[in-house]
């Protein structure tokens, strides 16, 4: 059974980076594509980006301003996402998801969620 | 400001029929099929619908998913009271530059 384990909580200054891990099994791990969402508190579902992980696409959300970084260790079977320059407005609980086999843009596995707080 | 435009709240009785409406335009839905997602408080969000009306399996044919045009529609029947959740569409924005975009999200009452 496809299942995605992420990483624990982080805390964060403004203006650090903070690296989160998404850990798959139960599937061949390359043979599809993943994205990352973010949720702030009481606010909607918000999409941030999306790699094959063949390691041929990654395309990110214009709004992120070139701060993240999508890589993967195929050995392990994890992805990673790294956002940089931190403010307030990255406080959010940050899921993975896999895309579906034939329809890459329909999340159908998800991460239990990351909550990172950025603080000082 | 979302993409897509849900409206932010629906209510409806036990047993009853609810639709839930998502709006675009055509450089996204016009051109894309529209997944759905429901998300319960605290957890992660469930797919419900994918390529505008498909169901991944375990999900039950009470979440009937629609697209027209420029709009699309999750139907829910027999409403229960474990329904009772924020319900997001979702879609590709149009190009491979522009990335998926989410409605706003939709919070079912049950009455």
């Amino acid at each position: 059974q496809a299942q995605l384990v992420q990483s624990g909580a982080e805390v964060r200054e403004p203006g650090a980076s903070v690296k989160i891990s998404c850990k798959a099994s139960g599937y061949p791990f390359t043979d599809y594509f993943m994205h990352w969402v973010r949720q702030a508190p009481g606010q909607g579902l918000e999409w941030l980006a999306i790699i094959n992980l063949g390691g041929t696409f990654t395309n990110y959300a214009q709004n992120l301003h070139g701060r993240v970084t999508l890589t993967r260790d195929t050995s392990t079977s994890t992805l990673y996402m790294e956002l940089s320059r931190l403010t307030s407005e990255d406080a959010a609980v940050y899921y993975c998801a896999r895309g579906h086999k034939n329809y890459y843009y329909s999340m159908e596995v998800w991460g239990q969620g990351t909550t990172v707080t950025v603080s000082s | 400001q979302s993409v897509l435009t849900q409206p932010p709240s629906v209510s409806a009785a036990p047993g009853q029929k609810v639709t839930i409406s998502c709006s675009g335009s055509n450089s996204n839905i016009g051109n894309n099929y529209v997944s759905w997602y429901q998300q319960f408080p605290g957890t992660a969000p469930r797919l419900l619908i994918y390529d505008n009306h498909k169901r991944p399996s375990g999900i039950p044919d009470r979440f009937t998913g629609s697209k027209s045009g420029t709009s699309a529609t999750l139907d829910i029947t027999g409403i229960q009271t474990g329904d009772e959740a924020d319900y997001y569409c979702e879609t590709w924005g149009g190009s491979q530059s522009a990335g998926g975009v989410f409605g706003g999200g939709t919070r079912l009452t049950v009455l």
